[in-house]
C-alpha cells in the first residue's frame, strides 16, 4: 500500500504546550484520520476529514487535510498529560483498507 | 453500545504451532479488518472480510488466514508460527460501506512466539 511519512516520530510536552505533528503523502488520499494509541489498547479515532482544505476540530484538537490532498496536520493546543500516546495518521485506499503513518509518540518532559 | 471485542487479550505459543484469535464486532458492522502491528514495521493491514467473504488482502504469507461467520464474527488463524509473528494484533470494525467514521478498533491481542 502507500506510505505514509509522520513526523516528528517522538516528542517531549510540558503541560499546557501546544503540539504540532504532520502527515505526508506522495499519492493523494480523499479522506484523512487520526488515531491515538494508548498503552495496551487498539487505536482510537479522533478526527476524520474529508474535504481538502477541511478544518476540523474536536475539543483541544485540530486537524486539517492538506489542499493537495497529500499531507494532514494535527494540533494539540495546551496539552495535558493525558495527551500522552502514540498518535497516527491513516488513509484508506483500495476500499477498506487503511494504511497508516508510523506515528508520533507523545512524552511528558520529565 | 457494545465495542469491538478480542479474544484472548494474551497467547503465548511456540514455533512452529498455529493460533487462532477471535474478533466480535459491533453489532450492525458486516466489516472485519485485521492488522498487525509491530514495533519494526508498524501497522499493516492483514484483510478484511464483509458479509463472511474477503474482500481484501495485504501482502502477507499463505500462513495467515481468516474467515468470517454470519453473525459477522471473525476469527484469523496463523499457522506455523514464526518468530518474527510476535505482534499486536488489531481487528477493526465498520459498516463496510463508505468511510466516513473510520474504523472501531479492539484492544488487540498480543501474540508472543517463542
Amino acid at each position: 500500500g502507500q506510505q505514509l511519512n509522520q513526523s516528528p516520530q517522538s516528542m517531549f510536552i510540558q503541560e499546557g504546550e501546544d503540539v504540532s505533528m504532520n502527515c505526508t503523502s506522495s499519492s493523494i488520499f480523499n479522506t484523512w484520520l487520526w488515531y491515538k494509541q494508548d498503552p495496551g489498547e487498539g487505536p482510537v479515532l479522533l478526527i476524520a476529514l474529508y474535504k481538502a482544505g477541511e478544518l476540523t476540530s474536536n475539543g483541544r484538537l485540530t486537524a486539517q487535510f492538506g489542499i493537495t490532498r497529500k499531507d494532514s496536520f494535527l494540533n494539540i493546543s495546551a496539552s495535558i498529560p493525558s495527551d500522552v500516546g502514540i498518535y497516527f495518521c491513516a488513509g484508506p485506499y483500495a476500499g477498506n483498507m487503511l494504511t497508516f503513518g508510523g506515528g508520533t509518540r507523545l512524552m511528558v518532559k520529565p | 453500545k457494545a465495542g469491538v471485542t478480542q479474544t484472548p487479550r494474551y497467547l503465548i505459543k511456540t514455533r512452529g504451532q498455529q493460533v487462532t484469535l477471535s474478533c466480535s464486532p459491533i453489532s450492525g458492522h458486516r466489516s472485519v479488518s485485521w492488522y498487525q502491528q509491530t514495533p519494526g514495521q508498524g501497522l499493516q493491514f492483514l484483510f478484511e472480510y464483509f458479509s463472511e467473504t474477503q474482500r481484501n488482502k495485504g501482502n502477507f504469507p499463505g500462513r495467515f488466514s481468516g474467515r468470517q461467520f454470519s453473525n459477522s464474527r471473525s476469527e484469523m488463524n496463523v499457522s506455523t508460527l514464526e518468530l518474527g509473528d510476535s505482534a499486536l494484533y488489531l481487528c477493526a470494525s465498520s459498516t463496510g460501506e463508505g468511510f466516513y467514521y473510520g474504523y472501531t478498533f479492539g484492544s488487540g491481542t498480543r501474540l508472543t512466539v517463542v
